[in-house]
């Protein structure tokens, strides 16, 4: 089971939108619900953005909105801030043997 | 709020086996799944597997044959361990909880593979 495709850096101003695309397969992302999303600041560990492909937990800011469409997810960060710079990964249950897969990381940068 | 707090030794020899234990606070471990996620120094995610409040594991077919993952529920404890390991099992090892997302995860512990 190979990682999900990730750009590896997106770069935006304060104040605009950036989009991240997560691209799998049909065994993952295109044919699960449970796609989510997480942010990693250095040194830190990762934190629960999005969950089930739109759904955000509660204490997350509603600048952040997850979509798919077939095999491809997207994390979408809205208004863009200084403390949304960190990196991205994407996750996905899948119906191989691996069970969860991660994507391979995009360090957003606020310029 | 639950918790999350791994430990274990910081380095480990070639050939021997990784020993890490995750601690849960603020809550039971018994209700919940309970994850290990790895992560190589400046790389990404790796899930290493889950144990289920059901009792049963499942494991990522590229470790299966050396990873065993367990619960202790007496001391509200989740273990790893990962034998036979290599300079590539050098990585800050994660536990999280759940079963389709991961939330909370603990702050991670750094474990280098060198002799």
């Amino acid at each position: 089971q190979s990682a999900l495709t990730q750009p590896a850096s997106v770069f935006g101003s304060p104040g605009q939108s950036i989009t991240i695309s997560c691209t799998g397969t049909s065994s993952d992302v295109g044919g699960s619900k449970y796609v989510s999303w997480y942010q990693q600041h250095p040194g830190k560990a990762p934190k629960l953005m999005i969950y089930e492909v739109n759904n955000r937990p509660s204490g997350v800011s509603n600048r952040f909105s997850g979509s798919k469409s077939g095999n491809t997810a997207s994390l979408t960060i809205s208004g863009l801030q200084a403390e949304d710079e960190a990196d991205y990964y994407c996750s996905s249950y899948t119906s191989s043997t691996t069970l969860h897969v991660f994507g391979t990381g995009t360090k957003v940068a606020v310029l | 709020q639950v918790q999350l707090q791994e430990s274990g030794p910081g380095l480990v020899k070639p050939s021997e086996t990784l020993s890490l234990t995750c601690t849960v606070s603020g809550g039971s471990i018994s209700y919940f799944s309970w994850n290990w996620i790895r992560q190589p120094p400046g790389k990404g995610l790796e899930w290493i597997g889950y144990m289920r409040n059901s009792g049963t594991s499942n494991y990522n077919p590229s470790l299966k044959s050396r990873v065993t993952i367990s619960v202790d529920t007496s001391k509200n404890q989740l273990s790893l361990k990962l034998s036979s390991v290599t300079a590539a099992d050098t990585a800050v090892y994660y536990c999280a909880r759940g079963d389709l997302k991961f939330d909370p995860w603990g702050q991670g512990t750094l474990v280098t593979v060198s002799s």
